[in-house]
């Protein structure tokens, strides 16, 4: 079965840096995104990486290893506001998106 | 402005009674997809539409429909609700190529509870 793992629940502190892993087993491999999701309010886009190798968009990095099934999203420079969700989906080879439960991010001063 | 409007975002409503919660998105997308939320666990695809007048079951179908008659609208109908369906429902749309589907912009979010 296909199948993406992630933390339930991560705790940080305002300025540090968290990194938050996800690995999958899917049937076949199209495309890794990362989503944000406030409490209440629905996902947002955040990265997507199909190559192997490190993304960065400002505060936020994501990374990619395909053949170890592996990714995780870099926060650095936390602020309260990243308190959130964070969602990893994989799209297979029909091009379909399975998600991740999600990685609650607690944010404390 | 671009979004993805759903309607309504709160509804409770009765075990058996027919329901429809729109989805209608000005983006000019092609592909449009329903999912439901439930705690702990991902998101769920219900039905999903690559174009106008067609549809696809997703990992979650049943007890569902969907139509797209129009490139814009894809309301999800809940023909007999039950409470198993009490859930968050979100729909999303998503512009350009197949591989491009997986970034997606979601409306913010329809909570029903069927009693």
């Amino acid at each position: 079965g296909q199948n993406i793992d992630q933390p339930t629940e991560m705790t940080a502190t305002e300025g540090a840096i968290v990194q938050i892993n996800c690995t999958y087993q899917t049937s076949g491999f199209n495309g890794l995104f990362w989503y944000q999701q406030h409490a209440g309010e629905a996902p947002t886009f955040l990265s997507y990486n199909v190559l192997d190798g490190l993304e960065e968009k400002g505060r936020f990095s994501s990374f990619l290893s395909r053949s170890k099934g592996y990714s995780y999203l870099l926060l650095k420079e936390l602020q309260m506001k990243d308190s959130a969700s964070y969602l990893c989906a994989v799209m297979d080879s029909n091009y379909q998106l399975i998600w991740g439960a999600g990685t609650k991010l607690i944010i404390k001063p | 402005e671009a979004q993805v409007t759903q309607n309504p975002r709160y509804l409770i409503t009765v075990t058996g009674k027919k329901l429809t919660v729109t989805c209608s998105q000005n983006m000019n997308h092609e592909y449009m997809s329903w999912y439901r939320q439930d705690p702990g666990l991902g998101l769920r695809q219900i039905y999903y539409s690559m174009n106008v007048e067609v549809t696809d079951k997703g990992d979650v179908p049943e007890g569902y429909k969907v139509s797209r008659k129009e490139k814009r609208n894809f309301p999800l109908i809940l023909e007999s609700p039950s409470p198993n369906q009490t859930s968050l429902y979100f729909c999303a749309s998503s512009g350009g190529t197949r591989e491009n589907t997986g970034e997606l912009f979601f409306g913010e979010g329809s909570r029903l509870t069927v009693l």
